[in-house]
């Protein structure tokens, strides 16, 4: 399969924790990585690999796989986290790129 | 700093054709492989080409394969999507994202701003 399915709608409230799932086959063979999307701009990168941050990302934000399904947690969510999120990784044949649907997070 | 600056969007007639450049700067460009990436008005993410670092390599997404073509110029440091029998499902924000890859690892470390194809009669 090629696509990697997330729940279009999450929310939680200020200063708690959230997961977002990421769910898909080939995610048994690729790591995922985790992108922030706020309107109007750009993706950015939040975590990749097994649990990967890059330089300025703030570590309420981490990462976790097993088996086929990928998550994006974040602990002690704050107000700026709210945004939509996109999973990513190889298709099963290892040429082609799939982002999930994403997930709208708001944070209550 | 890295930098990688999308132009040639604008708005063209179903059928069509059109070509996006991408402009990097602050890295080694002809070292990454790298991708485009569309958003249509108010959906997701949509990965549309990659090529390799040294051009020998495209792979597309189905939904432009036969009508997208990506190339690339390492001695100018250029990125390009031609776009051609444009539809109305092509609208979208184009993105160039540069790709890191290692050790088991993919990230798209670095996008453009992006650059808006709007196909329209």
């Amino acid at each position: 399969s090629s696509e990697l399915t997330q729940d279009p709608d999450v929310s939680v409230a200020l200063g708690q924790t959230v997961r977002i799932t990421c769910q898909g086959d080939s995610l048994r063979s690729y790591y995922a990585s985790w992108y922030q999307q706020k309107p109007g701009q750009a993706p950015v990168l939040v975590i990749y690999g097994k649990n990967n941050r890059p330089s300025g990302i703030p570590d309420r934000f981490s990462g976790s796989s097993s088996g086929n399904t990928a998550s994006l947690t974040i602990t002690g969510a704050q107000a700026e986290d709210e945004a939509d999120y996109y999973c990513n990784s190889r298709d099963s044949s290892g040429n082609h790129w799939v982002f999930g649907g994403g997930t709208k997070l708001t944070v209550l | 700093q890295v930098q990688l600056v999308e132009s040639g969007g604008g708005v063209v007639q179903p059928g069509r054709s059109l070509r996006l450049s991408c402009a990097p700067s602050g890295f080694a460009f002809s070292s990454y492989s790298m991708h485009w990436v569309r958003q249509a008005p108010g959906k997701g993410l949509e990965w549309v080409a990659v090529i390799s670092y040294d051009g020998s390599k495209k792979y597309y997404a189905d939904s432009v394969k036969g009508r997208f073509t990506i190339s690339r110029d390492n001695s100018k440091n250029t990125l390009s999507l031609q776009m051609s029998s444009l539809r109305g499902d092509d609208t979208a924000v184009y993105y160039c994202a540069r790709l890191e890859s290692y050790s088991g690892n993919d990230l798209f470390d670095y996008w453009g701003q992006g650059t808006l194809v709007t196909v329209s009669s």
